[in-house]
């Protein structure tokens, strides 16, 4: 089975912190996503990578920024928290034909 | 237009019931086909993918795909309290970049 792992289920941060989520895959994925999904808004798509220190810029990319150093890992960045980042964050990588499994999510709160 | 809809429910069906959500997508290029799971306050798991015209089935499960009338349906047979949660649609289009579309999701509730 494929597992796809997060650092957190749940955090809290004040604004203007620094805040890094990971996230890991273990199926030598290629492609990994970071979503974020608020109510009435459905999933949206911050970032996505195709390979390692290959990214590309999702649907609201504004205010984070990633990082793929290994094929494994996938880690989203929050430069200065606001508090208009609460959300639920979810992690997903892509298999080959092209079915994504989900992390288990981290509900962050930035105060 | 969404390129991808779902209508956001709920849709309410007696257990032991077929529940039957539906899904329409706008690119006629689209290829590939999901339907994930999502339990309140839990991430979504996929349950079913489908790649070309007709039904598939696993267990209470059967997806439906029509491409000419572009729209993708699961039904849910048999449903079960345990059932209850939102149904979410993805579609994919090859030769593009790897980002599927994802639906706002259905949401189901199976009452005993």
């Amino acid at each position: 089975d494929v597992k796809v792992t997060q650092s957190s289920r749940y955090l809290v941060k004040r604004t203007g912190e620094k805040v890094f989520l990971e996230c890991v895959q273990d199926m030598d994925h290629e492609n990994m996503f970071w979503y974020r999904q608020d109510p009435g808004l459905g999933l949206r798509l911050i970032y996505f990578s195709y390979d390692v220190k290959m990214k590309e810029k999702g649907d609201i990319p504004e205010g984070y920024s990633v990082s793929r150093e290994k094929k494994e890992r996938f880690s989203l960045i929050l430069e200065s928290a606001s508090t208009n980042q609460t959300s639920m964050y979810l992690c997903a990588s892509m298999g080959p034909s092209y079915e994504q499994y989900f992390g288990p999510g981290t509900r962050l709160t930035v105060t | 237009q969404k390129e991808v809809e779902q209508n956001s429910g709920p849709l309410s069906v007696p257990e032991g019931a077929i529940a039957s959500l539906n899904c329409t997508y706008s690119d006629r290029v689209s290829q590939s086909f999901f339907w994930y799971r999502q339990y309140s306050g839990k991430s979504p798991e996929l349950i079913m993918s489908i790649y070309s015209n007709g039904d598939k089935e696993d267990g209470r499960f059967t997806a439906q795909l029509n491409k000419a009338s572009q729209y993708v349906s699961l039904l849910i047979r048999d449903s079960q309290p345990s059932d209850s949660a939102t149904y979410l649609c993805a579609v994919f289009k090859s030769g593009g970049s790897y980002i599927p579309t994802f639906g706002r999701g259905t949401s189901l509730i199976v009452h005993p």
